[in-house]
């Protein structure tokens, strides 16, 4: 089945323990990219990457770092998690063509205490 | 699971009625649109999708009109059931793949 996996699925931490968030998809995109949605909002691109060992910040990448070492692998880094990164975490992928659907794994949900 | 219709509006629909969900896009220069549903506790799930050189497109129960004019889509769902429950929001995106999403609208289908 194809699809978007993200480990773990719930996770709650302390101030400034490194953490991460893997994903991993198995339809051979080329495209992959985090995004946090927090109530009232809509989601909001934290980095993206178009191939492997290539990636750019999206609109709130503060405190977060990614790596694209495969191309089927794009963990998310907190190496300093704050309150303010308590939020649902999806990753996504798209096909490298114009006008192709993100396709979403099940989210994150990461507490900072 | 985990709530992420907290303050958006809802529609209220009844089962069998037909659900009308809009969105007004902000960028003139984007060339593709999509629909996405979730449901709590799950990602958001693809629906269906209309570029720009279009202003209507039809799947299995849903439509998605497109008016460039005013910058607004809307998504129709017809014979609304149960399982249409969700929360709903538009992605507009541009020639460079980037895309911007709305916070959504919560639809609650009575019985």
């Amino acid at each position: 089945e194809a699809q978007v996996t993200q480990n773990p699925r719930y996770l709650i931490t302390v101030t400034g323990k490194k953490l991460t968030v893997t994903c991993s998809q198995n339809m051979n995109h080329e495209y992959m990219s985090w995004y946090r949605q927090d109530p009232g909002l809509g989601l909001r691109q934290i980095y993206y990457s178009m191939n492997v060992e290539v990636t750019d910040k999206g609109d709130v990448p503060e405190g977060y770092k990614v790596s694209r070492k495969e191309k089927r692998n794009f963990p998310l880094i907190l190496e300093s998690p704050s309150p303010n990164q308590t939020s649902l975490y999806f990753c996504a992928s798209r096909e490298d063509r114009g006008n192709s659907p993100l396709h979403f794994g099940n989210g994150t949900r990461l507490t900072v205490t | 699971g985990e709530s992420v219709g907290l303050h958006l509006p809802t529609l209220s629909v009844q089962e069998g009625d037909n659900s009308i969900i809009n969105c007004a896009y902000s960028n003139s220069a984007s060339d593709y649109f999509i629909w996405y549903k979730q449901e709590s506790g799950k990602g958001p799930q693809f629906i269906i999708d209309i570029r720009s050189n279009m202003d209507k497109r039809q799947g299995q129960r849903v439509t998605v009109l497109l008016n460039k004019t005013v910058k607004h889509l809307s998504l129709q769902i017809a014979a609304t059931q149960p399982g249409d429950s969700a929360v709903y929001f538009c992605a507009e995106g541009d020639s460079w793949g980037k895309f911007q999403f709305g916070a959504g609208t919560q639809v609650v289908v009575t019985p």
